[in-house]
């Protein structure tokens, strides 16, 4: 089945470390995105990719990093400059990247501890 | 800049009862529209879009919501509730003029009563 995968589930990880997360899809979608959600604030984007070996910033992308060496691979790393990197974190993807209906993984949760 | 108003924080209904969660935006140009809905520790899925043409848009799950322009909204109606309607509900948006990306609004949690 096509889909978009993230992983893991369940993140732990300390302060002042950096953590990667995982998204991967198979859909055969140029765009990707990667989204923070925090309690009351909807989906803030933090980067988005159009095109492998390129990608733009989103509304908050401070204290992230990722790459796109690959078409059906986002990962996203949350470094420690990253001052409250604790929320859940959605991947998206669109077929062409324009304003299409964006496909949406499963989601990681991220606790620092 | 765009924006995205979704007034409702929560809403409870009865089981059975009619349902319209509102969503206003603020665009410049002709929005594309969308409504999704994510049950807890998951990811969203979408009920309905609207690009152009009818303005009464039908989706899954027996949902439809109107696009009105001249009030900058797009509210979604369900007829009838069912206890699996309960979730948060998202309306998102965005334009050509906006690029590639899109804007969401904070969410309204639907609590279903029996």
């Amino acid at each position: 089945d096509g889909g978009i995968t993230q992983s893991p589930k369940y993140l732990f990880r300390k302060e002042g470390q950096n953590v990667t997360l995982s998204c991967e899809q198979n859909l055969n979608h140029d765009a990707m995105y990667w989204y923070r959600q925090d309690p009351g604030q909807g989906l803030r984007l933090i980067y988005y990719s159009q095109i492998v070996n390129d990608f733009q910033k989103g509304d908050i992308a401070e204290g992230y990093s990722v790459s796109r060496e690959k078409k059906e691979s986002f990962p996203l790393t949350v470094t420690s400059a990253q001052k409250n990197p604790t929320a859940f974190y959605l991947c998206a993807s669109t077929p062409r990247g324009g304003s299409d209906e964006q496909f949406f993984g499963p989601g990681t949760r991220l606790t620092v501890l | 800049a765009q924006s995205v108003t979704q007034p409702d924080i929560h809403i409870t209904v009865s089981e059975g009862a009619s349902l319209e969660l509102r969503c206003n935006y603020s665009y410049g140009a002709t929005p594309y529209l969308f409504w999704y809905v994510q049950s807890p520790g998951q990811g969203l899925q979408l009920l309905l879009k609207y690009f152009s043409g009818d303005t009464l848009v039908q989706g899954i799950k027996g949902f439809e919501a109107e696009f009105k322009r001249s009030q900058s909204s797009f509210n979604l109606r369900k007829p009838s509730v069912h206890w699996s309607d309960a979730a948060e509900y998202f309306c998102a948006v965005g334009s050509v003029e906006y690029g590639n990306k899109l804007v969401f609004g904070a969410g309204t949690i639907l609590r279903v009563k029996s």
